[in-house]
C-alpha cells in the first residue's frame, strides 16, 4: 500500500495569503497524484489530476506541482470560500489511497 | 453531466451486512470504473473496491474478505454488500466513477452509516 502524508495537519491563513500545501508518498507514483477539496457536509470535488492538471471549471488560482514522491498543490490568493480541507490521493497502484488531509483555516 | 446518488439504510446492527446501491444518471456503468469509498474520523477516507462492467472488481486488501460490489446494467446502478459489520464500520459511504488505476471524478453526495444494535 502507498501511503500518502499531508503537511501540514492545519493551515491558518487570512484571505488573500497564498497557500502552500504537500503531500509525500513512501513511493513514487509518478504523476497519477489528484487533489481534491472537501467543505464540511459535502463530498470531495476533484481539484487536480495527474499532478498539475486542473479540473473542469477550476479556478486558475489552484495549481499542482510534482512527480515521484513529492507534491505540492498551491492556492495563489485564498478566497472566502477556499477554507476548507484538502486531500491528496493517489492510482499509481489500483489500491486507491488518500492522505489524511489538510484543513485550511481562516486565521 | 454525471451524476450519482447512494441509497440505502443508515442503521445497520452489528454482524448484518451492510447493503447501498449507487444510481447512476449521465453516463453508463458498461463504461469506465466504478468504486465504493468511505471517511470515518477515526480512518480518514478509505477506498474499499471497484467494478468494471466486465464483471472485474478490485478491493481493499483490509476489507476483501467481507466485500462484494456489483452492477445491475439495467438499472444503470451498481451496489455494495459489507458483511459481518462492526462499529468500526460507522462512516459516510460515497459511491463514485473511477478507482483503480481510474481517476476519481465524480461522487455521490454520500450517506452516512450507523453501526449500532
Amino acid at each position: 500500500e502507498i501511503v500518502l502524508t499531508q503537511s501540514p495537519a492545519t493551515l491558518s491563513l487570512s484571505p488573500g495569503e497564498r497557500a502552500t500545501l504537500s503531500c509525500r508518498a513512501s513511493q513514487s507514483v509518478s504523476s497519477y497524484l489528484a487533489w481534491y477539496q472537501q467543505k464540511p457536509g459535502q463530498a470531495p470535488r476533484l481539484l487536480i489530476y495527474d499532478a498539475s492538471n486542473r479540473a473542469t471549471g477550476i479556478p486558475a488560482r489552484f495549481s499542482g506541482s510534482g512527480s515521484g514522491t513529492d507534491f505540492t498543490l498551491t492556492i495563489s490568493s485564498l478566497e472566502p470560500e477556499d477554507f476548507a480541507v484538502y486531500y491528496c490521493q493517489q492510482r499509481s497502484n489500483w489500491l486507491l489511497t488518500f492522505g489524511g488531509g489538510t484543513k485550511v483555516d481562516i486565521k | 453531466q454525471v451524476q450519482l446518488q447512494e441509497s440505502g439504510p443508515g442503521l445497520v446492527k452489528p454482524s448484518e451486512t451492510l447493503s447501498l446501491t449507487c444510481t447512476v444518471s449521465g453516463d453508463s456503468i458498461r463504461s469506465y470504473s466504478w468504486s465504493w469509498i468511505r471517511q470515518s474520523p477515526g480512518k480518514g477516507v478509505e477506498w474499499i473496491g471497484n467494478f468494471f462492467y466486465s464483471g472485474s472488481t478490485n478491493y481493499n486488501p483490509s476489507l476483501k474478505s467481507r466485500v462484494t460490489i456489483s452492477g445491475d446494467t439495467s438499472k444503470n446502478q451498481f451496489s455494495l454488500k459489507l458483511s459481518s459489520v462492526t462499529a468500526a464500520d460507522t462512516a459516510v459511504y460515497y459511491c463514485a466513477r473511477g478507482g483503480g488505476n481510474y481517476l476519481v471524478d465524480y461522487w455521490g453526495q454520500g450517506t452516512l452509516v450507523t453501526v449500532s444494535s
